[in-house]
């Protein structure tokens, strides 16, 4: 059974930095595209961020661009995703999502596994 | 971006009633070459992940129960229940993966 696990979260002052990460296991980790989607609290979901299978194709929300930085290492089967200049409207429960393609379909932002999920709230 | 908008925000159902939530894009997401249409539903319950229950629109996921159904083309779909279980309480969001980035719709919440 696939699993996805994130960690890292937190709370963090306005301008502040976190370092996430979704260790991934039972199944191929480096063949598929992750992703970042966050959830305000009692809010929708908004996606954040996907990476490809080698991590040298990324592609960012404009509400992030500049200020998350997502990256992979299959070696570890672990997806990252670093927040930096935080801001208040970034507090959210951050969910690690699975497409659910390789190969061809791998660029299909379809989810099939997600991981619980991981807060950070960004307050004084 | 694509606009995603769910109709309506919340239902309440009977138990054994047909529940039908609507998701309208704001443009088309039907690859006409693929003959597939860009649209995803998951199912939220509270304090969990979302769960993937169709994608094509109307591709059923492994393991979700048949009473789950999707239909629909080009800019207007329909996620129906087909007989409403205690167990299907959840909030369910409609997500198009036509082009990036994927964006949701605002979510339905169903009640009993």
């Amino acid at each position: 059974e696939v699993r996805l696990v994130e960690s890292g979260g937190g709370l963090v002052q306005p301008g502040g930095s976190l370092r996430l990460s979704c260790a991934a296991s039972e199944f191929s980790f480096s063949s598929y595209w992750m992703h970042w989607v966050r959830q305000a609290p009692g809010k929708g979901l908004v996606w954040v961020s996907r990476i490809d299978t080698d991590g040298r194709s990324t592609v960012y929300a404009d509400s992030v661009r500049g200020r998350f930085t997502i990256s992979r290492d299959n070696a570890k089967n672990t997806l990252y995703l670093e927040l930096n200049h935080l801001r208040a409207e970034d507090t959210a429960l951050y969910f690690c999502a699975k497409g659910k393609y390789s190969g061809d379909w791998a660029n299909s932002p379809i989810f099939d596994n997600w991981g619980q999920g991981i807060p950070v709230t960004v307050s004084s | 971006d694509i606009v995603m908008t769910q109709s309506p925000d919340s239902l309440a159902v009977s138990l054994g009633e047909r529940a039908t939530i609507n998701c309208k894009s704001s443009q088309s997401v039907l690859y006409s070459s693929r003959n597939k249409n860009y649209l995803a539903w998951y199912q939220q319950k509270p304090g969990q992940p979302p769960k993937l229950l169709i994608y094509w629109a109307s591709t059923r996921e492994s393991g979700v129960p048949d009473r789950f159904s999707g239909s629909g083309s080009g800019t207007d779909f329909a996620l129906t229940i087909r007989s409403l279980q205690a167990e299907d309480v959840a909030v369910y969001y409609c997500q198009q993966t036509y082009n990036t980035p994927p964006t949701f719709g605002q979510g339905t919440r169903v009640e009993i």
